[in-house]
């Protein structure tokens, strides 16, 4: 079964809205997760490192104030996708390393009205 | 130095015939290899994984063949199925470092397996 929950799976928003999607492991504790974009056919771009109690870590180009992400407990991390518009419409998938391995979640379809 | 270069891009194979899909880094701290499956839609799987002491790893109809001297590795299934169409992607890391940004992936692999 799956290590890594991811939640919405899908979500339908207007544009400026907010969205928030959540990544939990299931069974083991994860101070680390990470946090992917990928396009259509593309490969999985990181966005950031969450981490657990900290800030987290952004990729070059990657808009801190527009992705917030908050780490705040061993099994939690969101990402708020804050003012969405069109161009964020996008699979956002979050990662999480446990017992040597990264899991994956299934990914949560954003599309911005 | 932190790039995974993946071959080919895409790949339609018959159905029972074999795919083949490779991978290569540049750097060599990198020691453990991993491969995903994602279909359309969902979130990679892993699928098989392998570390530099062994030459070859196999799981059912996958198999992981690694050449550390030349620093690459490549998927095989054998008898492939239609189910089997999906995106293959490579990937690798530095396991002792459990923190770090260090799984890095290659661009990924369209497999096509035709009925």
């Amino acid at each position: 079964g799956a290590v890594v929950s991811q939640h919405p799976s899908r979500v339908i928003c207007k544009s400026g809205t907010s969205v928030k999607i959540e990544c939990r492991s299931l069974d083991f504790q994860a101070t680390t997760m990470f946090w992917y974009r990928q396009f259509p056919k593309k490969s999985l771009m990181l966005m950031a490192t969450s981490n657990e109690g900290s800030k987290a870590t952004y990729e070059q180009g990657v808009e801190k104030d527009k992705f917030l992400i908050n780490h705040a407990s061993l099994t939690l991390s969101t990402l708020t996708v804050t003012s969405a518009h069109p161009e964020d419409s996008s699979f956002y998938i979050c990662s999480a390393r446990g017992r040597g391995e990264l899991f994956f979640g299934e990914g949560s379809r954003l599309t911005v009205l | 130095q932190q790039q995974v270069k993946q071959s080919p891009q895409s790949l339609i194979v018959q159905k029972g015939g074999i795919s083949i899909i490779n991978c290569a880094y540049e750097n060599t701290a990198f020691d453990y290899f991993p491969w995903y499956q994602q279909f359309p839609g969902k979130g990679p799987a892993l699928l098989i994984a392998i570390r530099p002491d062994v030459s070859e790893k196999k799981e059912g109809r996958f198999t992981i063949s690694f050449n550390k001297s030349a620093k690459q590795f490549s998927l095989h299934i054998m008898d492939s199925q239609p189910g089997d169409s999906a995106t293959y992607f490579c990937a690798a890391s530095i396991s002792r470092d459990n923190y770090g940004q260090n799984f890095v992936f290659g661009p990924g692999t369209r497999l096509s397996v035709l009925p």
